[in-house]
C-alpha cells in the first residue's frame, strides 16, 4: 500500500459526459501528479500541483481540469467525454517537487475509467 | 525521440534465477533520477528503486538492483532469485533535472513483460 488513496476505483460513463476523479496523496506530501495510462499512448504526464499551485502540464487535454484543495487531496474533472478517453488514470505524490530520492513518486492504485 | 527506451519483448525467466530487464535513456541534463516501477496484472503502479545520476554506487533495494552505466545512458534492473509474484510489466521511468522549466514529471518507458516460470 503506497498511502495514495484513488476513488473511485472503476468508473462507466457515457460520450459526452463530465467524471471527477479524486486523490489524497501520502501524509505529508505535497506535490501531486496526475498520469493517463492508455495501450495507444502508454503512461502520460497530466499535470502536477504542489502545495495548492498549478506547477507543471503536460499533454492533458482543454477538456480536462485539475486542482489540489488545502487540505491537498486533488481533483481531476474530465468533461466531454469521448471514447478515446478511456484508459487507466493515476496519481502520485511525492514529498517535494525538488530532486533527489526524496521526490519519488509514490502511485495510487488508479482509476479505471470506460467511456461507452 | 524515444527519452526511455525499453526494447526486449517478453522476458521470461525460471524460479529462483536473475534476470534483467534493459532500459536505456537519453537526456541532454547531468542531474536526473532513474526510476524503475512494477505493474502487476491488478493495475497498481508500484515504486522499486530509484538511481540519482550523481550517485556513485548502483543502487540496491532487497532483490532488486540497478546496473547503471552512466556513460551508456543505461539503466537496468537486475531482480536476482525470481519468485512467481515478480510476474509483471516493469517500467523504467526518467525524471529529468534542473534548468529553467524543468519540472519533476516522469517520463515513462514502454514496459516489459515478466513471467516467471515455476
Amino acid at each position: 500500500d503506497s498511502g495514495v488513496t484513488q476513488t473511485p476505483k472503476h468508473l462507466i460513463t457515457a460520450t459526452g459526459q463530465r467524471v471527477t476523479l479524486r486523490c489524497s496523496p501520502r501524509s505529508g506530501d505535497l506535490s501531486v501528479y496526475w498520469y493517463q495510462q492508455s495501450l495507444d499512448q502508454g503512461l502520460q504526464f497530466l499535470i502536477q500541483y504542489y502545495n495548492g499551485e498549478e506547477r507543471a502540464k503536460g499533454n492533458i487535454l482543454e477538456r480536462f481540469s485539475a486542482q489540489q484543495f488545502p487540505d491537498l487531496h486533488s481533483e481531476l474533472n474530465l468533461s466531454s467525454l469521448e471514447l478515446g478517453d478511456s484508459a487507466l488514470y493515476f496519481c502520485a505524490s511525492s514529498s517535494r517537487q525538488g530532486l533527489g530520492a526524496a521526490d519519488t513518486q509514490y502511485f495510487g492504485p488508479g482509476t479505471r475509467l470506460t467511456v461507452l | 525521440a524515444q527519452k526511455i527506451t525499453q526494447t526486449q519483448p517478453g522476458m521470461f525467466v525460471q524460479e529462483k534465477e536473475a534476470v534483467t530487464l534493459d532500459c536505456t535513456y537519453d537526456t541532454s541534463d547531468q542531474s536526473y533520477g532513474l526510476f524503475w516501477y512494477k505493474q502487476p496484472s491488478s493495475g497498481e503502479m508500484i515504486f522499486l528503486i530509484y538511481q540519482g545520476s550523481y550517485d556513485e554506487q548502483n543502487a540496491t533495494e532487497g532483490r532488486y538492483s540497478l546496473n547503471f552505466q552512466k556513460a551508456r545512458k543505461s539503466a537496468n534492473l537486475v531482480i536476482s532469485a525470481s519468485q512467481l509474484g515478480d510476474s509483471a510489466m516493469y517500467f523504467c521511468a526518467m525524471r529529468e533535472g534542473r534548468r529553467p522549466g524543468a519540472n519533476s514529471k516522469l517520463t515513462f518507458g514502454k514496459g516489459i513483460t515478466l513471467s516467471v516460470r515455476p
